[in-house]
């Protein structure tokens, strides 16, 4: 099957620094791909869709310029977290649809834990 | 709006067979997903269903009843392993995924 591959797994920041996770599709062009958080005992929550050469499209109460979303490429997407607090401390998980399939199956990535001092 | 129902939590022995239920009201269907979630990792998919009916798959086995808005996920012989946290998904018509909150499986031995 399709791998995705996300970086880093984990990370730990201070208080008030950026940081950026990539999303990478190994083995096939992904034009959109998709940016969850989840919190503990919660289930996925979709916080934007990157499209590949445009603007991500962002849920409703996620602040776009605290996560910038770009996805330069038809197989990477990077999301920042900028000015991160300490509620921001999260697991992401991308996640990207292989075209050439007719499932529409989501691939995800093995998610990135965020700690957030 | 668009809903999707699963129990919160279940318990089940190892060796026994467990059912989990998922039903939901969604803006169109373009399909339905189970994915299954270890503790700290990504989900990982299952099974998809579009048709009506039961996809065997293993010790996995995915039913759908479009007209009834149902699906369930059936998990045979289980093993401790099978401790996770199944999500079901709908796919809307404008090709989101609509996600449930999961249910937790607990395997006793």
């Amino acid at each position: 099957g399709a791998v995705v591959s996300q970086h880093p797994s984990w990370v730990i920041c201070k208080s008030g620094t950026s940081v950026k996770i990539e999303c990478r599709s190994l083995d096939f062009q992904a034009t959109t791909m998709f940016w969850y958080r989840q919190f503990p005992k919660q289930s996925l929550m979709l916080m934007a869709t990157s499209n590949e050469g445009s603007k991500a499209t962002y849920e409703q109460g996620v602040e776009k310029d605290k996560f910038l979303i770009n996805h330069a490429s038809l197989t990477l997407s990077t999301l920042t977290v900028t000015s991160a607090h300490p509620e921001d401390s999260s697991f992401y998980i991308c996640s990207a649809r292989d075209q050439g399939l007719d499932t529409g199956e989501l691939f995800f990535g093995e998610g990135s834990r965020l700690t957030v001092l | 709006g668009q809903n999707i129902d699963q129990p919160t939590e279940m318990t089940a022995t190892e060796g026994a067979i467990v059912q989990i239920n998922c039903t939901y009201q969604t803006s169109g269907f373009n399909g339905l997903f189970w994915y299954q979630q270890h503790a700290g990792e990504a989900p990982t998919f299952l099974s998809y269903n579009v048709l009506d009916g039961l996809e065997e798959k293993g010790r996995f086995s995915s039913f759908l009843s479009r007209s009834k808005g149902y699906s369930y996920l059936l998990l045979k012989e289980l093993q401790m392993k099978d401790s996770a946290s199944y999500l079901c998904a709908v796919m809307d018509s404008n090709y989101q995924l609509i996600w449930g909150a999961g249910t937790k499986l607990i395997i006793k031995p």
